[in-house]
């Protein structure tokens, strides 16, 4: 059973850099069958995805546009887990954070394992 | 604004069916599966339905999910207090190039 778990803290100074890492349990960062995605939620935006890491012989990363100049998801294999860290941040960027893993498919992609959540304020 | 399109609420009685639908563009729902996740209050999003009208292992049969063109539906039937939640479509979109969800629609059971 695969399960993911958030840490990292819950508030961040405005044009400060957000951390989150989320480490993986009863499946690998490094599957080739699967992506390691972070999403976030807020009353303004709705759910929003943020990118994602995968593995198929060698690491890709895809990001959303709307916060490709800023962000960053990094594998880190020796503690099975991956992190996010998004750059610059202003209140727009408060909201609650994902973790989540992927099943790629011909049709898109699924979410079938998300992390309990961790609520990122941005405030001074 | 989000890019899929859901009404922002629904109700029904118990036992009552209920659909929520969702509308796209060709550039996601016209060419990709739909996926939906229902969120409970406080809790992550739950894969519910995937690949327009696949149940993972453990969602009742009360549930189910289908398409047409840029549109797509998810069904409840035998509704239960329980299903009370909000329900999110998702699909990739071949011009953002990644996944993008609806706005969500709270289900209330009355």
């Amino acid at each position: 059973q695969v399960q993911l778990q958030q840490s990292g803290p819950g508030l961040v100074k405005p044009s400060q850099t957000l951390s989150l890492t989320c480490a993986i349990s009863g499946d690998s960062v490094s599957s080739n069958s699967v992506a390691w995605n972070w999403i976030r939620q807020s009353p303004s935006r709705g759910l929003e995805w943020l990118g994602r890491t995968y593995y198929r012989a060698r690491w890709f990363k895809d990001y959303a546009l709307s916060v490709k100049s800023r962000i960053s998801i990094n594998p880190d294999t020796s503690k099975n887990q991956f992190s996010l860290q998004l750059n610059s941040v202003t209140p727009e960027d408060t909201a609650v954070y994902y973790c989540a893993r992927g099943i790629i498919s011909v049709g898109g992609i699924r979410f079938d394992n998300w992390g309990q959540g961790t609520l990122v304020t941005v405030s001074s | 604004q989000s890019v899929l399109t859901q009404p922002p609420s629904a109700s029904g009685t118990p036992g009552q069916r209920v659909t929520i639908s969702c509308s796209g563009s060709s550039s996601n729902i016209g060419s990709r599966t739909v996926d939906w996740y229902q969120q409970l209050p406080g809790t992550a999003p739950k894969l519910l339905i995937y690949s327009n009208n696949q149940r993972p292992s453990g969602v009742p049969d009360r549930f189910s999910g289908s398409k047409s063109g840029t549109s797509a539906s998810l069904a409840i039937s035998g509704l239960q207090s329980e299903d009370e939640a909000d329900y999110y479509c998702a699909a990739w979109d071949d011009s953002v190039n990644g996944p993008v969800f609806g706005g969500g629609t709270k289900l209330t059971v009355l």
